[in-house]
């Protein structure tokens, strides 16, 4: 089936370390997306790409990094920068503007 | 800046009554809304799109309307059933291939 998989479903990360959530389409999708979401919260945009080897900071971009080297593939990167990693973090995709994003289901993040 | 506003955050309705969820952007120049679904733990779900040049869209027993003009959109849910408990999100695109401002959402519990 196509769709997006976001895998580990859940991740603990130690004081001082980097940790990379993974993001995979087989939907042929040009643009994917990370938002974080906390408890309550509307979705707050980490990064964005609209073709690869190109993406853009969004709203809450400090403290993390993302690489798009292939069309199917969005890791990102929450860095020890990040000092209050703790939330639900969404990829997303879409073919192009004015189509609905699809979402995988969701990496949460906690600290040990 | 654009910001989108659900109220009320949380509703609980008996099975089988239609409701109404509202969505408020400040901003009047969109390209497009979405209506979204999420269930605990889980991805959103893309439920219905409405271009800037469209009034309304309609899914089954979902409708959404979009007011430009008012800052408004509404969400219709006929004939209520207890699998329609989630929270729905509301989302703007402010313009195309732009970022997507997701509002804070409301939680949704229909009634047995």
């Amino acid at each position: 089936d196509g769709g997006i998989t976001q895998s580990p479903k859940y991740l603990f990360r130690k004081e001082g370390q980097n940790v990379t959530l993974s993001c995979e389409q087989n939907l042929n999708h040009d643009a994917m997306y990370w938002y974080r979401q906390d408890p309550g919260q509307g979705l707050r945009l980490i990064y964005y790409s609209q073709i690869v080897n190109d993406f853009q900071k969004g709203d809450i971009a400090e403290g993390y990094s993302v690489s798009r080297e292939k069309k199917e593939s969005f890791p990102l990167t929450v860095t020890s920068a990040q000092k209050n990693p703790t939330a639900f973090y969404l990829c997303a995709s879409r073919l192009i503007s004015n189509q609905p994003q699809h979402f995988g289901d969701g990496t949460r993040l906690s600290i040990l | 800046k654009q910001e989108v506003t659900q109220i009320p955050a949380a509703l609980s309705v008996p099975e089988g009554e239609n409701l109404v969820l509202n969505c408020s952007f400040t901003d009047s120049a969109i390209y497009n809304l979405q209506w979204f679904r999420q269930d605990p733990g889980k991805g959103l779900t893309s439920l219905l799109l409405i271009q800037s040049s469209q009034r309304e869209q309609t899914s089954g027993r979902l409708n959404a309307s979009l007011d430009k003009s008012s800052g408004r959109s509404t969400l219709y849910i006929a004939a209520s059933q207890p699998g329609d408990s989630a929270t729905y999100l509301c989302a703007v695109e402010r313009d195309r291939d732009d970022k997507i401002i997701f509002g804070k959402g409301t939680r949704l519990h229909i009634l047995p």
